[in-house]
């Protein structure tokens, strides 16, 4: 049971490039979010999809685009790097509510 | 306006002594509330859930809807406990988790 797998683990990019953050899991849960983690602002949702077929913007959406491609998938991708990017992301899904979150291992993003 | 606040960046304390890890809310329905526990550099783990009532690692939280508060506690602090430990609030039907700050708890020998 390898719960929430994010993919890569590192990367780095050089600004104006593209990439795709890719998040899986195997515990047939309904909702799943991206945040992003930076020193001193904790943790700022990114996009979330509270079922499979919908997505919504969070906190600090400008940037980034969603799809959740199924209910096991939800990719981030960042269409046009910006070094104001470079931070950790991590992928969390969840049953239901009042679950609580199972985080992916994070993805280390530095944009030069 | 639905906020979490770890008023310190910072808590800093001997082995054994006690451990209160501060958090204020900000919410205006019934709120669900949460502890997860990040050791260095890995993913956050949920700590507590304040519908359960459990204690975990030897660490209790008690919701204070008077206070708005669900303050972290823990007796006696071991140096395993070092970790950055964030505040959660469910937002409404989405489920939404809206995290505080964090707080890096350091137990020194």
């Amino acid at each position: 049971n390898a719960g929430v797998t994010q993919t890569p683990k590192f990367q780095v990019l050089k600004t104006g490039q593209s990439m795709t953050l890719q998040c899986a899991q195997d515990m047939n849960h309904n909702s799943m979010y991206w945040y992003r983690q930076d020193p001193g602002m904790g943790l700022r949702l990114i996009y979330y999809s509270a079922s499979e077929g919908t997505t919504d913007k969070g906190e600090v959406p400008n940037g980034y685009n969603v799809s959740r491609l199924n209910k096991r998938e939800f990719s981030l991708r960042l269409e046009s790097a910006a070094p104001s990017q470079t931070s950790v992301y991590f992928c969390a899904s969840r049953r239901d509510r009042g679950d609580g979150y199972t985080f992916g291992s994070g993805t280390r993003l530095t944009v030069v | 306006a639905q906020r979490v606040t770890q008023p310190e960046k910072l808590l800093s304390v001997f082995k054994g002594a006690p451990v209160e890890l501060k958090c204020n809310y900000s919410y205006s329905g019934s709120p669900e509330l949460f502890w997860y526990v990040q050791y260095s550099r890995q993913r956050l783990q949920l700590l507590l859930r304040h519908i359960s009532r459990e204690s975990i690692k030897g660490f209790t939280a008690d919701l204070n809807k008077g206070e708005t508060s669900f303050h972290l506690k823990k007796p006696f602090a071991q140096e395993e406990d070092s970790a950055m430990y964030y505040c959660a609030l469910s937002s409404g039907n989405t489920g939404k988790l809206i995290f505080g700050q964090g707080t890096t708890l350091q137990v020194k020998p």
